[in-house]
């Protein structure tokens, strides 16, 4: 009950264009769902996050959405240019536990 | 300054002999953690430290030491490594646990290789 199951694993969309990327959670506790992006060379990095209190976030050209009641939970990129290419994992955890469950990651190309 | 640093950055190991990777952090956090990162795999919970209490995960309860001297710095020791150690360990710390679910900041991990 503690997979966290993410799609797609590649994403290749024109400059411009919005890229999604959904995950999917089991664990009915999971109240917490942060977004990391990982460029070549670099560690992981905090980009959004969302509360289970919450069912929508937007920041800077990135929106979370939050479907409870399905387990869903996906990032919208919207305008993507060259420099979001990069590996993005979803995560989700729960108050029971610190730790964060990861999805499998999506890699996102962002072409001209 | 929000950096988890990690050393080695790369690590080359023989077969049954011992690994010992280190990480630090100087934010004051109160929680440290590792995980495994395979190719196309995601990122494994091998164990963290809540202070000085150290939780292990049940399939890789045997395979991982770790030790907390001080709030600051916490290592990853594999006693005998194996082939199917190699991957990338990454470092992670966060301020608290609990209600808050306090974001994780990541090192830029250590990549073994073991032969």
């Amino acid at each position: 009950g503690e997979q966290v199951e993410q799609l797609p694993s590649i994403l290749r969309v024109q400059e411009g264009s919005s890229a999604s990327i959904n995950c999917t959670y089991e664990n009915s506790a999971s109240n917490y769902f942060p977004w990391y992006k990982q460029e070549p060379g670099e560690n992981p990095k905090l980009i959004i996050d969302i509360r289970s209190n919450m069912e929508r976030k937007q920041t800077q050209g990135l929106i979370v959405l939050l479907d409870k009641k399905a387990k869903r939970f996906s990032l919208h990129i919207t305008d993507t240019q060259p420099g979001d290419s990069a590996m993005y994992f979803c995560a989700a955890s729960a108050n029971s536990g610190t730790y964060q469950r990861f999805g499998t990651g999506t890699k996102l190309q962002v072409v001209p | 300054d929000t950096t988890v640093k990690q050393n080695p950055r790369y690590k080359l190991a023989r077969v049954g002999k011992p690994v010992n990777l280190i990480c630090s952090q100087t934010m004051n956090h109160d929680t440290m953690y590792w995980y495994q990162k395979k190719p196309n795999q995601a990122p494994k919970l091998l164990l963290f430290y809540y202070d000085k209490i150290l939780n292990r995960e049940a399939d890789t309860f045997e395979k991982f030491q770790s030790s907390r001297p001080n709030n600051s710095f916490c290592s990853l020791y594999i006693g005998s490594a194996g082939l199917e150690y190699s991957a990338m360990y990454l470092c992670a710390s966060s301020r608290d646990r609990g209600l808050n679910q306090d974001t994780q900041y990541f090192g830029p991990g250590t990549r073994l290789l073991v032969l």
